[in-house]
C-alpha cells in the first residue's frame, strides 16, 4: 500500500517561492507507470489541481498556474517536489500530493500540509 | 476550460438515499470519479470510472453518468457519511490536459 507524505515550510513570505516535497513509500515509485500530482485546497474551498509529473520527466501543469509552477522528481530519494514562485496570500492553502495510476483519478493521497503566505 | 457544477449542499435523514449531482457539458462522454472528504482529512476515492468502487468502499456508494449529469448515490445513509463530496474528470479539450474538480457538495445527515 503506497503512502505519501508532504513536508516543507508552513509559512512563506509574499513574493517568495513555496517549496514542498512529497515522500513516497510502500510502493513502486520508480515503476514508470504512475503520475504524481500536487493539489491544493484553500480553507473552506474546493480542490484545485496544480500539476503532475510522469516518471519519464514529462510534466503537465494547470494553465492557470503554469507560469509559476515547477514539479520535479528525485527517484533516488523516492520523492517529488513542488515549487511555486511569486506567492501571494491567494496561495495560502492545504497542499496535497497524490498518485494517479494512469487511470485519470487519484487513488492515494498524502495527509496534506498547510502553507500560509504572510509577512 | 471544462466546468463541473455541483449543488452546495444536500441534506438527508439516516437510512434514506442521498443523490449528489455533477453537471458538465456532455459529461456522459467522460469518466467521472468521486471523492469523499471529511473535515481535516484528505479526500478518499469512493467511486471511479462512473460506477466502480475501490476496495473497501461500502456497496451503498454507487454512481451513474449520462448526458450532461453524473450522479453519486449513497443508499441507506449513515451518520458517518456526512462529508464533502467532489466529482472529478480528466479533460483534454481545448488543447489543455487537466484534472478538473467540481466545487463540492456538503452532505448533511439530519
Amino acid at each position: 500500500q503506497v503512502q505519501l507524505e508532504e513536508s516543507g515550510p508552513g509559512l512563506v513570505k509574499p513574493s517568495q517561492t513555496l517549496s514542498l516535497t512529497c515522500t513516497v513509500s510502500g510502493g513502486s515509485f520508480s515503476s514508470g507507470s504512475d503520475y504524481w500530482s500536487w493539489i491544493r485546497q484553500p480553507a473552506g474551498k474546493g480542490l484545485q489541481w496544480i500539476g503532475r509529473m510522469y516518471m519519464s520527466g514529462s510534466t503537465t501543469y494547470n494553465p492557470s498556474l503554469k507560469s509559476r509552477v515547477t514539479i520535479s522528481l528525485d527517484t533516488s530519494k523516492n520523492h517529488f517536489s513542488l515549487q511555486l514562485t511569486s506567492v501571494t496570500a491567494a496561495d495560502t492553502a492545504v497542499y496535497y500530493c497524490a498518485r494517479d495510476v494512469n487511470k485519470d483519478y487519484f487513488d492515494s493521497w498524502g495527509q496534506g500540509t498547510l502553507v500560509t503566505v504572510s509577512s | 476550460s471544462y466546468v463541473l457544477t455541483q449543488p452546495p449542499s444536500v441534506s438527508v435523514a439516516p437510512g434514506q438515499t442521498a443523490r449528489v449531482t455533477c453537471g458538465g457539458n456532455n459529461i456522459g462522454s467522460k469518466s467521472v470519479h468521486w471523492y469523499q472528504q471529511k473535515p481535516g482529512q484528505a479526500p478518499v476515492l469512493v467511486v471511479y470510472d462512473d460506477s466502480a468502487r475501490p476496495s473497501g468502499i461500502p456497496q451503498r456508494f454507487s454512481g451513474s453518468n449520462s448526458g450532461n449529469t453524473a450522479t453519486l448515490t449513497i443508499s441507506g445513509v449513515e451518520v458517518g457519511d456526512e462529508a464533502d463530496y467532489y466529482c472529478q474528470v480528466w479533460d483534454s479539450s481545448g488543447g489543455d490536459y487537466t484534472y478538473v474538480f467540481g466545487s463540492g457538495t456538503k452532505v448533511t445527515v439530519l
